[in-house]
C-alpha cells in the first residue's frame, strides 16, 4: 500500500520569499513521484515528476523537487515565489506496476504581497 | 484547443435525484479518470477507463456508474444522489496506462446535494 503524507495543510509566505513544501511517502516498490498544483475553482496540473536519475527535477514556472530515497521525500522548492502561485499543492505517488495515483491531502499556499 | 473538458460547471439537486456529469478530452489520450474531492480537497480515484475498459473501481457505492462511448469521453452518472456526495467530481486523462504519464484534469463539477 502507498501512502503520501503532507504535513503542512498551510503554508503563508512574502512575495518574492523562497519556499519548501514537504511531502513523505511510504511504498515498498519502486515509484513515481509527482507534484500538481490547483488553484481556486480549477482542475490540477502538471507541475514535475521523478522516476529515476538526478535526484532534482526542474518544473514549471521555477519549481523544483527533490527526491531523497533515505528520508523517504519528495519535497517542492521554489527559490522566489509570485502571488500567483498561491495555490492548493499535491503531491502524488504511483506504483510503477500499477495505475492508481495516490494523492496527498495538499498543502495551501499564500503568498502575501 | 487540446484539453479536458466538463459539463456542467456547477449543479444543485436534491437528495435522491439522478445525475450526469459530462467529461471529454481532445489529447487524444487511451485513459480517463474519475476522481472525487471532498470539501477539505482530499482527492480520491473512483474509476479508471483505459480504451473503454473499466480497469479500477474503488470501492464507490452503486449509484455511481461510469459510462463511455469511446476512449475521448468518459461521464459519471449517480443514480439516487445522497447529501455525503456533495463534492467537486474531477475528470482527468493521460496517455497511456502507465505510471509515466502524468495526468490532466478537467476543471471540475461541483456538486451540491440538498
Amino acid at each position: 500500500t502507498q501512502t503520501v503524507s503532507q504535513s503542512d495543510a498551510h503554508v503563508t509566505v512574502f512575495e518574492g520569499d523562497s519556499v519548501e513544501l514537504r511531502c513523505n511517502y511510504s511504498y515498498g516498490g519502486s515509484i513515481y513521484l509527482s507534484w500538481y498544483i490547483q488553484h481556486h475553482g480549477r482542475g490540477l496540473q502538471f507541475l514535475l515528476k521523478y522516476y529515476s536519475g538526478n535526484p532534482v527535477v526542474q518544473g514549471v514556472n521555477g519549481f523544483e523537487a527533490e527526491f531523497s530515497k533515505s528520508d523517504s521525500s519528495f519535497h517542492l522548492r521554489k527559490a522566489s515565489v509570485h502571488w500567483s502561485d498561491s495555490a492548493v499543492y499535491f503531491c502524488a505517488v504511483r506504483g510503477t506496476g500499477g495505475y492508481k495515483v495516490v494523492f496527498g491531502s495538499g498543502t495551501r499556499l499564500l503568498v502575501s504581497p | 484547443e487540446t484539453a479536458v473538458f466538463q459539463t456542467p460547471n456547477y449543479h444543485v439537486t436534491q437528495v435522491g435525484n439522478e445525475v450526469s456529469f459530462n467529461c471529454k478530452q481532445t489529447l487524444g489520450h487511451d485513459t480517463m479518470y474519475w476522481y472525487k474531492q471532498d470539501s477539505k480537497k482530499l482527492l480520491k480515484i473512483m474509476f479508471s477507463y483505459n480504451n473503454k475498459q473499466l480497469i479500477v473501481n474503488e470501492t464507490v457505492p452503486r449509484r455511481f456508474s461510469p459510462q463511455s462511448s469511446d476512449k475521448a469521453h468518459l461521464n459519471l452518472r449517480i443514480k439516487s444522489v445522497e447529501p455525503e456526495d456533495s463534492a467537486v467530481y474531477l475528470c482527468a486523462s493521460s496517455s497511456r496506462l502507465g505510471a509515466r504519464a502524468e495526468q490532466f484534469f478537467g476543471p471540475g463539477t461541483r456538486l451540491t446535494v440538498l
